[in-house]
């Protein structure tokens, strides 16, 4: 069984750029996660989606930060303008399960370097 | 809101010796609790989770955990470390969105486990 996919592996921007990143979540999974990882510290969570709909997006930094899940399937988050505090480390997530407590299987993540 | 504390940020062991990472967490309602393990360069996998039932809880690579609700701890433990098991561990507590029937999770900050041959 294929794992969560994600794309770049690495970006580097400069502030105020725009950037995005793609997930393609195990197959027939109903919720799919996006976290925020900076060094030193846990993933924290972005936005979480059941299937095509938003559950949780209250962490998400709405002025910048964008994300769909396109037919309940691939998602893509975006960041416009960025801003030297979005460094970090981003996770894509996903669970079979639709109330999202139970295994979550992650990407390997995409590292993200604002100079 | 629900919180969670890992104290030991770095921990460092002997090839063979017992191991014990600290968690405690912070949660009104019985909390689901969860210890995920990050291997450099790759992303979270699951060691284990409690939702309910037994405290005592079996997971995979030889680590176990036990709930302890007095103490509001779920500390992990292995009796004889592997070279392979130097990582970053982190804990999470789930609980459910308020006035949903959807749970997240929350991180904590993760310890950072050196292995000495």
């Amino acid at each position: 069984e294929a794992g969560v996919a994600q794309s770049p592996r690495y970006k580097i921007i400069e502030k105020r750029q725009s950037v995005a990143f793609w997930c393609n979540p195990i197959s027939g999974h109903a919720t799919l996660y996006w976290y925020q990882q900076i060094l030193g510290q846990g993933p924290k969570l972005l936005i979480q989606f059941q299937n095509n709909g938003v559950v949780d997006d209250s962490q998400l930094p709405k002025d910048r930060f964008s994300a769909e899940r396109l037919k309940g399937v691939d998602s893509t988050l975006k960041i416009q303008p960025a801003k030297l505090e979005d460094s970090a480390v981003y996770l894509c997530a996903s669970s079979l399960d639709y109330w999202g407590l139970e295994t979550q299987y992650f990407g390997p993540g995409t590292r993200l370097l604002v100079l | 809101a629900q919180s969670v504390t890992q104290p030991d940020i770095h921990i460092t062991v002997s090839e063979g010796a017992s191991l014990e990472l600290r968690c405690n967490y912070s949660y009104g309602a019985t909390p689901y609790l969860f210890w995920y393990v990050q291997s450099p360069g790759q992303g979270l996998q699951l060691l284990l989770k409690y939702f309910s039932g037994d405290t005592l809880v079996q997971g995979i690579k030889g680590f176990e955990a036990e709930f302890k609700r007095s103490q509001s701890s779920f500390n992990l433990r292995k009796p004889s470390v592997h070279w392979s098991d130097a990582a970053e561990y982190f804990c999470a507590v789930g609980a459910q969105l308020g006035g949903t029937s959807y749970g997240k999770l929350t991180f904590g900050q993760g310890t950072i486990l050196t292995v000495h041959p």
